[in-house]
């Protein structure tokens, strides 16, 4: 069946180091993908996504593209910042939205930024 | 309100004794979901509402947990005879349409303890 899988962690950097959470996933066609952010004490946020193949996600300075061939969506940031400190969720929807319409996530990957 | 809400945030319960547990989705959003989160683990789909469609109840781990909702506002899950292993963070989402090509939103989660 569909399914994603995303690095191990947590992640903890210094502030203005360079990010990226590795996502990979399993799927028939091409599923829409998406990343998902939960800041402490919220809900899941969608931070990005991306519905066809090379596609580009970007948002607050994360972006993820969309890569076919390597069955990726790595999320990637320049120079992270203490408030980018989350889980992020990496997240599929199978084409046609599948027969629940539900998404597949990710376990989630804790980042810690320390200033 | 602005986003969707759940109640209560917090329940510790003892094993064998029944839980119920609230969404009150984005007013206008057709779609509902239930998730659930264990500790270190990805979201686990439980149970998806469509408008007036049937339920898809595919997710849910066995028949001590139901779901009810009331035409396109709020939903309950139920959890009878609670047991250790139901322990973790029940999460509610809304969305426009039941097609998972768009966003969902999430809420901030119920927090769920069986002793």
């Amino acid at each position: 069946g569909d399914s994603v899988t995303q690095m191990e962690g947590p992640v903890t950097l210094s502030e203005e180091a360079f990010l990226t959470i590795n996502c990979t996933y399993t799927a028939t066609g091409y599923p829409s993908l998406f990343w998902y952010v939960q800041y402490p004490g919220e809900g899941l946020q969608l931070l990005l996504k991306a519905t066809k193949a090379d596609d580009k996600g970007s948002n607050k300075g994360f972006e993820a593209t969309y890569r076919k061939e390597t069955t990726s969506f790595h999320l990637e940031k320049g120079s992270v910042q203490v408030s980018d400190s989350a889980v992020y969720f990496c997240a599929l929807s199978p084409p046609g939205g599948g027969s629940q319409g539900n998404l597949i996530f990710g376990k989630g990957t804790k980042l810690s930024v320390k200033p | 309100g602005a986003g969707v809400s759940q109640s209560p945030s917090n329940k510790v319960t003892e094993k064998g004794k029944d839980v119920e547990l609230r969404c009150d989705p984005i007013s206008g959003h057709t779609a509902l979901y239930w998730y659930r989160q264990r500790l270190g683990q990805g979201l686990e789909f439980l149970i998806y509402f469509q408008g007036n469609s049937a339920p898809d109840k595919s997710g849910l781990p066995s028949d001590r947990f139901s779901a009810e909702r009331t035409g396109e506002s709020v939903s309950t899950l139920t959890i009878q005879r609670t047991q250790q292993e139901d322990s973790a963070v029940y999460l509610c989402a809304s969305s426009w349409k039941g097609r998972a090509g768009g966003e969902l939103f999430f809420g901030e989660g119920s927090r769920l303890t069986v002793l």
